[in-house]
């Protein structure tokens, strides 16, 4: 399968804790993408990557929130002091150009306890 | 910035009956517009996109959708229902950049035997 890769699939960890998410997206895509959709809700954008470089963030991305791609192939998610609001799927999605369709991963599924 | 509404949040069909789930949009200028078919456990698959053209566009699983930019809508379509279409269905707004895409709720589909 050579689609979107999202690890883990599950996540649940206590509040206060750092988790880190990675994301290996379809090896010609150099645009990434990272969602968060929360249950009944639509996936929110959070940001942007073409290549290495993170070109877009969103306002939803607090400072807890980092993400990277040192090397233009897979990303990161890190989210730090985790709160009970992050609890949420996250996911990620990658394409080749900005008029291709974006291929989404399964996604992260994050419990904050 | 745009967004999206999924006036229906769960529409319930016969298997073999048409099916229209609604989508409206809000944008400034010509829209990038998206349906996106979601199944348990699963990323989120694109069923079609417009860009520009034809209004009404053809997809994959037999769906369409049609453009009306006097309505401000991209409303989904299909004439016959197979159980296998029971998912959640979101429309996807993306800016001129086509990165920030915007998401909406969703609508999800139950199918009777």
């Amino acid at each position: 399968d050579t689609g979107v890769s999202q690890d883990p699939r599950h996540k649940i960890t206590k509040r206060g804790q750092n988790v880190t998410f990675r994301c290996d997206p379809i090896s010609e895509h150099n645009r990434l993408y990272w969602y968060r959709q929360t249950l009944g809700q639509g996936p929110e954008f959070l940001t942007y990557f073409q290549n290495e470089a993170q070109l877009e963030k969103s306002r939803l991305l607090s400072d807890r929130f980092s993400a990277e791609r040192p090397k233009g192939s897979f990303s990161t998610l890190e989210i730090q002091r985790t709160e009970q609001g992050d609890s949420a799927m996250y996911l990620c999605a990658s394409r080749r150009t900005t008029n291709e369709k974006l291929f989404f991963g399964s996604g992260t599924q994050l419990s904050v306890l | 910035a745009q967004s999206v509404t999924q006036p229906d949040i769960h529409i319930t069909v016969s298997e073999g009956a048409s099916l229209e789930l609604r989508c409206n949009y809000s944008y400034g200028a010509t829209p990038y517009l998206f349906w996106y078919v979601q199944s348990p456990g699963q990323g989120l698959q694109l069923l079609l996109k417009y860009f520009s053209g034809d209004t009404l566009v053809q997809g994959i699983k037999g769906f369409e959708a049609e453009f009306k930019r006097s309505q401000s809508s991209f409303n989904l379509r299909k004439p016959s229902v197979h159980w296998s279409d029971a998912a959640e269905y979101f429309c996807a707004v993306g800016a001129n950049n086509n990165n920030d895409m915007r998401f909406g709720a969703g609508t999800r589909l139950t199918v009777k035997p």
